[in-house]
Formats: C-alpha cells, sequence, structure tokens
C-alpha cells in the first residue's frame, strides 16, 4: 500500500521568511496529492492541491511543486505570517480508485516567530 | 453550507463504556469518511459510505466498531467496550461523488477513555 513521509516535523521561522516542507510517496499510481493545515483543537483544512498532471500549482503565497519521476511533492509558504503557525500534514490517493484512499503524512509543526 | 460538523466535540468515558459520535456532512456530498488522529500523527482512514453503503472498512476497524450512514446523509460511529488505547481524535470528512474528491473535514470528536 502507499506510504508516505514528511520532512521536517518540526520547522521554525522568521515572519516574513519563506518555509518549505516536503513529502515523498511510494505508490507509482496515486495521482492526487493534496495539503491540509491542522490548527489546535480544529480538523484538517484543505489548502492547496496539486494533481499528477501538473508540475506546479500557486494560490498567493503558497505554492505545491511535484515531481512524479522521484515521487517527491513540496508545499512552499512565502512571506510567512503568525497565523500560518500550525500542523501541515500532506496526503497521497489515487483518483482513479474514487479517492477514498488518502493516506496522510506524519506532520509538521510550523512556528512562524514574529 | 457550514460545513462538516461533528458532536459532541469532547467524550470522556470510562473503559469499557460504549459511545456513539456523530457526523453531519456537507449537504451535497455523497461520500463521508471516518479517520482516527492520535497525538502527533496524521489521520489514519477507518471507513467511508458512498450514500448509504459502507464500501471500505480498514484493518484498524476493529469489530469493537461500527458505523452506519442509514439514509445517506448523517453517520455515526459507536466504540463499544473502550479500552484506554481507543483514545484519539475521531475525524469525519465528505466529498462529491466527482472530480479529485476532495475531502473536507470536520473540528473531530476527542475521545478521552479512563
Amino acid at each position: 500500500g502507499e506510504n508516505v513521509e514528511q520532512h521536517p516535523s518540526t520547522l521554525s521561522v522568521q515572519e516574513g521568511d519563506s518555509a518549505v516542507i516536503k513529502c515523498t510517496y511510494s505508490d507509482s499510481a496515486s495521482n492526487y496529492f493534496p495539503w491540509y493545515k491542522q490548527e489546535l483543537g480544529k480538523g484538517p483544512q484543505l489548502i492547496i492541491d496539486i494533481r499528477s498532471n501538473v508540475g506546479e500549482k500557486k494560490d498567493q503565497r503558497i505554492a505545491v511543486t511535484l515531481n512524479k519521476t522521484a515521487k517527491h511533492f513540496s508545499l512552499h509558504i512565502t512571506e510567512t505570517q503568525p497565523e500560518d503557525s500550525a500542523v501541515y500534514f500532506c496526503a497521497a490517493s489515487n483518483r482513479d480508485n474514487y479517492g477514498q484512499n488518502f493516506v496522510f503524512g506524519p506532520g509538521t509543526r510550523l512556528s512562524v516567530l514574529p | 453550507d457550514t460545513g462538516v460538523s461533528q458532536n459532541p466535540r469532547h467524550k470522556i468515558t470510562k473503559r469499557g463504556q460504549n459511545v456513539t459520535f456523530r457526523c453531519d456532512p456537507i449537504s451535497e456530498h455523497n461520500r463521508l469518511y471516518w479517520y482516527r488522529q492520535t497525538l502527533g500523527q496524521g489521520p489514519e482512514f477507518l471507513t467511508y459510505f458512498q450514500n448509504e453503503a459502507q464500501l471500505e472498512k480498514s484493518r484498524l476497524l476493529s469489530d469493537r466498531f461500527s458505523a452506519e450512514r442509514p439514509k445517506g446523509s448523517f453517520s455515526t460511529l459507536e466504540i463499544q467496550r473502550t479500552e484506554q488505547g481507543d483514545s484519539a481524535m475521531y475525524l469525519c470528512a465528505s466529498s462529491e461523488d466527482l472530480g479529485d474528491y476532495e475531502q473536507y473535514f470536520g473540528p473531530g470528536t476527542r475521545l478521552t477513555v479512563t
């Protein structure tokens, strides 16, 4: 089955700096990769996603890149703000298998220091 | 629409008791998923429904766990004879039955078994 690894487990950056979180997956059949942000006491919130036929996707300060050959995908947050502090999870799934098999990484705790 | 809702938000129970959680998905979403999340980990898939049909169950879902979605709307997750190892956050998510099957999560029910 699919296995998703995520690094680093914790990340501290100064406000205004960039943050990068990296994930790897094992199943070459995976073709949909969402990223979730989870704040304390809340459920995960979908922030951006990417399909395997796209190499990069941007949404304001957030971008995701995908390297299918290497089975890597990364989340990039620019101009970080204190409200970006949260736990971030990557996930992988196979849309052709009706998308139910989301496999999540273990998470990265991002702290943005003012 | 107010998103996915879950009740109760917190539940403390004694070992051996039964507990039941409820999830109300986004109204137009046919698919409903249950996950378990332990501290410092990503969500782990438990089971999912398409309308009222339960189509997949994880091996994590022991015979003490049962989930229902009787009319294809809200769902319940029951844990019988709770054990301390059942202490976790139980998350519900829902998605449309098309596209990337983007999953939208509720706030979760935190279960503590004493």
